[in-house]
């Protein structure tokens, strides 16, 4: 079972945005600002398009953005677009312990 | 431009052990600032983190696997290689080599799939 929780799918319309949350506690996500975000195309390998909460990549679109409220962080897809169709994973470092783990995942569907 | 290809044996029997080699072009491992670990994702499932490796050695694992894998460097060759033992059709899955820029995965490979068959 994995430390971190993601809603299993999304759906939008085209040009509209959506937030896909990934909860975890206030000793992992909520302490530290180490969430990143991966996009994962059918048969593809994942990408990362956010990393550090907030910071993008150099050539992801800035339709792309990421945030942070207590223990749940946020990815916010803006003006979407069929494109934008795949499985997106938040991952974070959790402790020494546990130096990584990824989240479910949720399916995002343009409608 | 970092680039990451695995390579090895797509087809295992239980009780095998898996290894796979992870070879780097366009950079050098041996950089301090990265590790470099493994990622599987079984087929239709989400992504599971195997475990990290420093060039010098220093190397983390997931705690579910930790008991199986070993995740070592070949500076030498500009490589890093994943073994897990004692192998089930559990372990099936498409296999991914990544840079680990503290704390996210940068760059990843295409992937490969090992099956395990009984």
């Amino acid at each position: 079972q994995s430390a971190l929780t993601q809603p299993a799918s999304v759906s939008g319309s085209p040009g509209q945005s959506i937030t896909i949350s990934c909860s975890g506690t206030s000793s992992d996500v909520g302490r530290y600002n180490h969430v990143s975000w991966y996009q994962q195309h059918p048969g593809k390998a994942p990408k990362l398009i956010i990393y550090a909460v907030t910071k993008r990549p150099s050539g992801v679109s800035d339709r792309f953005s990421g945030s942070k409220s207590g223990n749940t962080a946020s990815l916010t897809i803006s003006g979407l677009q069929a494109e934008d169709e795949a499985a997106y994973y938040c991952g974070s470092w959790i402790s020494n312990s546990i130096p990584y783990v990824f989240a479910t995942g949720t399916q995002v569907t343009v409608l | 431009q970092l680039q990451l290809q695995e390579s090895g044996p797509g087809l295992l029997k239980s009780s095998e052990t898996l290894s796979l080699t992870c070879t780097v072009s366009g950079g050098s491992i041996s950089s301090s600032n990265y590790y470099w670990g493994w990622i599987r994702q079984p087929p239709g499932e989400g992504l599971e983190w195997i475990g990290s490796a420093s060039y010098s050695g220093t190397t983390y694992y997931s705690p579910s696997l930790r008991s199986r894998v070993t995740i070592s460097a070949d500076t030498s060759k500009n490589q890093f290689s994943l073994k897990m033992n004692s192998v089930t059709a559990a372990d099936t899955a498409v296999y991914y080599c990544a840079r680990y820029d503290p704390y996210h995965f940068d760059h990843w490979g295409q992937g490969t799939l090992v099956t395990v068959s009984s």
